[in-house]
């Protein structure tokens, strides 16, 4: 059981490029959620999925999409990164009418 | 709007000292609220939750938390802090509509001098 995964750990992207982050979960969680977080700021919904096929924004969208065609995976996507969505982004996974979030370990991005 | 306040951007204690981080939340029904601690390079593990009953939980590690609704906080306790505890601590709020949504506030640091 290897919980909330994300790959990759680190990278490094030139302003304009695209990437996607990858999210999985092999606990059978209903919600996934995409955070980020910036010093001083704590973590902020990008945005969230109820269920597969599913998604729905959070607090700071601009930028950023998502899909979860699996269960088990959610992607987050970058079109166009710019230097401001340099940040870590942590991943995580609530089960159904549970409000315990279970993190993964975080990707670090930098948008030079 | 639901908004989660810590009041405190770092705090120092000595090894062996009691320890109180502050914790403030903003919500219009009653809330789900959490507790999480995050060590440096780490993902976020959580300490503790809130969701109803007894106002005084306990968590992992030897903390505790009490949930007071007249002064909208939810403080989170320590009798005698250890070095390992030094990391990040986050407070959060679960909203109870559709999808789960969390706030979470901006973290206290925690230092332990020996």
């Amino acid at each position: 059981n290897a919980g909330v995964t994300q790959t990759p750990k680190f990278r490094v992207l030139k302003t304009g490029q695209s990437m996607t982050l990858l999210c999985a979960q092999d606990m059978n969680h209903e919600y996934m959620y995409w955070y980020r977080q910036d010093p001083g700021m704590g973590l902020r919904l990008i945005h969230y999925s109820v269920g597969e096929g599913t998604t729905a924004k959070g607090e700071v969208p601009d930028g950023y999409n998502v899909s979860r065609l699996k269960k088990q995976n959610f992607l987050l996507g970058l079109e166009s990164a710019a230097p401001s969505q340099t940040s870590v982004y942590f991943c995580a996974s609530t089960p159904h009418l549970s409000y315990e979030q279970y993190f993964g370990p975080g990707t670090r991005l930098t948008v030079t | 709007a639901q908004s989660v306040t810590q009041p405190d951007i770092h705090i120092t204690v000595s090894e062996g000292a009691s320890l109180e981080l502050r914790c403030n939340y903003s919500y219009g029904a009653t809330p789900y609220l959490f507790w999480y601690v995050q060590s440096p390079g780490q993902g976020l593990q959580l300490l503790l939750k809130y969701f109803s009953g007894d106002t005084l939980v306990q968590g992992i590690k030897g903390f505790e938390a009490e949930f007071k609704r007249s002064q909208s906080s939810f403080n989170l306790r320590k009798p005698s802090v250890h070095w390992s505890d030094a990391a990040e601590y986050f407070c959060a709020v679960g909203a109870g509509n559709t999808g789960n949504q969390f706030y979470f506030g901006t973290g206290t640091s925690l230092t332990v001098i020996p």
